[in-house]
């Protein structure tokens, strides 16, 4: 069975500072991973995915992840945050195999940008 | 106009009472999901559906049911609805392989 794993509830940062949301997941196969944001009392936002090739994937608002399949790890990267960015953040998976088109996604990790 | 429309937005209705949340798309994809938000769990599947003919079942579809009435139309519906189905759902529509999924603005649904 494929999971999505973001050990952190809540991340805290300064603006200015780079930001780190973790993941990490399990599925069979190669791995389809995405990064979602949420505003509040708003939908899910895409800000970037992983398919295949370059494990640094770039996307929206500055932010990038990056792909380490032997830690089997997708974590949200930005080289400096900004207030704005304070959103709940989720990572999700969609696997091949029995899993195949099912996308799961973790608990969510808040983001909290300070002045 | 959104690509993925919801209705209601929100709602109360009491315990027992069926209640039915609708979801439309125009992006023409195949692929729709109905996911539950709720505080700590982050987004749960409850049902999703590959095409019209297809329907499977989530981590939590005890006390759900769909109906993919058209490629662009995928309903949930809560038998009797209980308080501790009190969340925020989601609707969402994605291509294949790769594509990332597209969401509703949810609706709030509360039970009381």
């Amino acid at each position: 069975a494929q999971s999505v794993a973001q050990p952190e509830d809540q991340v805290n940062v300064a603006e200015g500072n780079p930001l780190t949301v973790k993941c990490t997941y399990s599925v069979s196969g190669n791995p389809y991973l995405f990064w979602y944001v949420q505003y509040p009392n708003r939908g899910l936002q895409f800000l970037l995915k992983y398919i295949t090739g370059d494990n640094l994937v770039k996307g929206s608002y500055g932010f990038e992840a990056e792909f380490n399949k032997s830690q089997t790890s997708f974590h949200l990267k930005k080289p400096s945050a900004l207030v704005s960015d304070s959103a709940l953040y989720f990572c999700a998976v969609r696997g091949v195999g029995p899993s195949w088109g099912k996308l799961q996604f973790g608990a969510g990790t808040q983001v909290v940008v300070t002045p | 106009d959104a690509d993925v429309t919801q209705t209601p937005r929100n709602r109360i209705t009491k315990t027992g009472k069926r209640i039915m949340l609708e979801c439309s798309q125009t992006k023409g994809h195949d692929r729709m999901y109905w996911y539950r938000q709720d505080p700590g769990l982050g987004l749960r599947l409850i049902y999703y559906s590959f095409d019209v003919k297809d329907i499977n079942k989530g981590e939590i579809s005890d006390g759900y049911s769909v109906s993919r009435q058209a490629q662009a139309k995928f309903s949930l519906s809560l038998e009797s609805a209980i308080p501790n189905q009190t969340a925020l759902y989601f609707c969402a529509t994605s291509g294949q392989g790769g594509s990332e999924a597209f969401f509703g603005q949810g609706t709030r649904l509360t039970v009381v």
